[in-house]
């Protein structure tokens, strides 16, 4: 079965620092990744998504995305976070049954 | 983009009795609803999904019995929680797909927290 890991729990930021949170996913075939934000008191929103072509995904906020297939990965990037940026984040997969697999999520606090 | 509530945000009951959760798309036409439990510093897993007019398809290890839903129309579907036990205390979220492939985006919605005493 499909899986996602993403390995940081917690990260703490002093604001403009970069940010990269890390995510790999099980699959060996085609793949469709998503980067989801979950602000607080607010709903999922999709940051980014990757089905095919070029594998730097720029998404809304600044963020991009880069997959990497030799490696599994799926890695969120940022080059500068704001306070604003505070936020559980969600990688996630659509699995061979069509269902959205998620990872274990990414709690970011950025100090200001 | 497409917004999707859900009602109520939180809901508090007594162990034993039964609480019902709203799930609507508000300005789009929801082919399929998703119904997914988020606990505390974890992820969300998906509980079953439902398609409208035909009966849900849960997940492996997700009572039928226990989480009733319910896609009585396209911008609706409700998740019943019957009998409710302390251990039933969660997040709640669904999500909501235009059309009927799977790499349509899904929209989610904020979430309803039961707590169960």
């Amino acid at each position: 079965a499909q899986s996602v890991s993403q390995h940081n729990h917690h990260v703490i930021l002093s604001e403009a620092a970069s940010l990269e949170l890390g995510c790999n996913y099980s699959y060996g075939g085609t793949v469709n990744l998503f980067w989801y934000v979950q602000y607080p008191g607010q709903h999922l929103q999709l940051l980014l998504k990757y089905f095919s072509g070029d594998p730097l995904v720029k998404g809304i906020k600044g963020f991009e995305a880069e997959f990497i297939k030799s490696k599994f990965s799926f890695n969120l990037r940022k080059p500068s976070v704001q306070w604003s940026d505070t936020a559980e984040y969600f990688c996630a997969v659509i699995n061979q049954g069509g269902k959205l697999i998620f990872g274990q999520g990414t709690e970011l606090s950025v100090k200001p | 983009g497409a917004v999707v509530s859900q009602h109520p945000s939180r809901v508090i009951c007594k162990s034993g009795t039964s609480v019902k959760i709203e799930c609507r798309s508000l300005d789009f036409q929801a082919t399929t609803m998703f119904w997914y439990r988020q606990f505390p510093k974890q992820s969300l897993m998906l509980m079953a999904t439902s398609n409208e007019g035909s009966k849900a398809t849960y997940e492996q290890g997700v009572e039928k019995d226990k989480f009733l839903i319910n896609h009585a129309s396209l911008t609706l579907s409700t998740l019943t929680v019957t009998s409710a036990h302390p251990e039933d205390s969660s997040f709640y979220i669904c999500s909501a797909r235009a059309g009927g492939g799977s790499y349509n985006e899904q929209f989610f919605g904020p979430g309803t927290r039961l707590t169960v005493l």
